[in-house]
C-alpha cells in the first residue's frame, strides 16, 4: 500500500520569502513522486516528478524537491515566492510495476502575501 | 496543454435522477481516470481504465459506474445521484511507456451539485 502524508493544510508565506511544502509518502517499494498544482477554478498542472534520475528534481516555475530515502520525504520548495504562486499543491506518490494509479496528499493551500 | 475535454462543465441536478459526465481525450493514451475533488480529502479515485473495455474500481467506486467503448471517451455515471455526490470531478490520463512515471494529466473538472 502507499500513501502520502502532507504537513500543513495551509502555509502562508510574504512575497519574496522562501517557500517549503512538506510531503512525506509511504511505499512498500521504491515510488515515483510528483507535485501538482492547482489554481482556483482549473485542473492540476503537473510541476515536477521524481523518477530515481536524480534526488534534486528541478521543475516549473522556479520550483524544486529533494527525494530524501531516509526521511521518506520529497518536500517541495522555491527560493523566492511570487505572488503568482499562490494556488494549492498536491503530492502524489505511485509505486509503479503494475500499479499504474497515483495516491495523492490531501493537498497544501499557499498563500503569498504583498 | 494534454488535449482534455470534460463535459459538461458545470450541472445541477435533483437527488435520484441518473447524471453522465464525459470525458474526451485527443493523445490516444491508454490509461484514463476519474477523481473526485471534496475539501479536506484531496483527490480520490473512483474508477480508471487501463484499455477499451477495460476498467476497474478505485477507492470510492460506491455509487458510481463507468464505461470506455472507444479509446478517447470514458464516461462517468451516477445511476442515482446523491447529495454526498456533489463534488468536483476531474478526469486525468497517463500514458505508460518504459521508464516513465505514469504521470498523469488533467483536464479541466466538472462542478456537480445534486439538490
Amino acid at each position: 500500500a502507499q500513501s502520502v502524508t502532507q504537513l500543513g493544510s495551509h502555509v502562508s508565506v510574504s512575497e519574496g520569502a522562501l517557500v517549503l511544502l512538506r510531503c512525506n509518502y509511504s511505499s512498500s517499494v521504491p515510488p515515483y513522486l510528483f507535485w501538482y498544482v492547482q489554481y482556483p477554478n482549473q485542473g492540476l498542472q503537473l510541476l515536477l516528478k521524481y523518477t530515481s534520475a536524480a534526488t534534486l528534481v528541478k521543475g516549473i516555475n522556479g520550483f524544486e524537491a529533494e527525494f530524501k530515502k531516509s526521511e521518506t520525504s520529497f518536500h517541495l520548495t522555491k527560493p523566492s515566492a511570487h505572488m503568482s504562486d499562490a494556488a494549492e499543491y498536491f503530492c502524489a506518490v505511485s509505486s509503479g510495476g503494475s500499479n499504474y494509479k497515483l495516491t495523492f496528499g490531501k493537498g497544501t493551500l499557499l498563500t503569498v502575501n504583498p | 496543454d494534454a488535449g482534455i475535454t470534460q463535459s459538461p462543465r458545470h450541472k445541477v441536478t435533483e437527488t435520484g435522477t441518473p447524471v453522465t459526465l464525459r470525458c474526451h481525450q485527443t493523445e490516444n493514451h491508454r490509461y484514463m481516470y476519474w477523481y473526485r475533488q471534496d475539501p479536506g480529502h484531496g483527490l480520490r479515485l473512483i474508477h480508471y481504465s487501463y484499455g477499451v473495455k477495460d476498467t476497474d474500481k478505485g477507492e470510492v467506486s460506491d455509487g458510481y459506474s463507468v464505461s470506455r467503448s472507444k479509446t478517447e471517451d470514458f464516461l462517468l455515471t451516477l445511476e442515482s445521484a446523491t447529495s454526498s455526490q456533489t463534488s468536483v470531478y476531474f478526469c486525468a490520463i497517463s500514458e505508460r511507456e518504459t521508464g516513465y512515471a505514469y504521470e498523469q494529466y488533467f483536464g479541466p473538472g466538472t462542478r456537480l451539485t445534486v439538490t
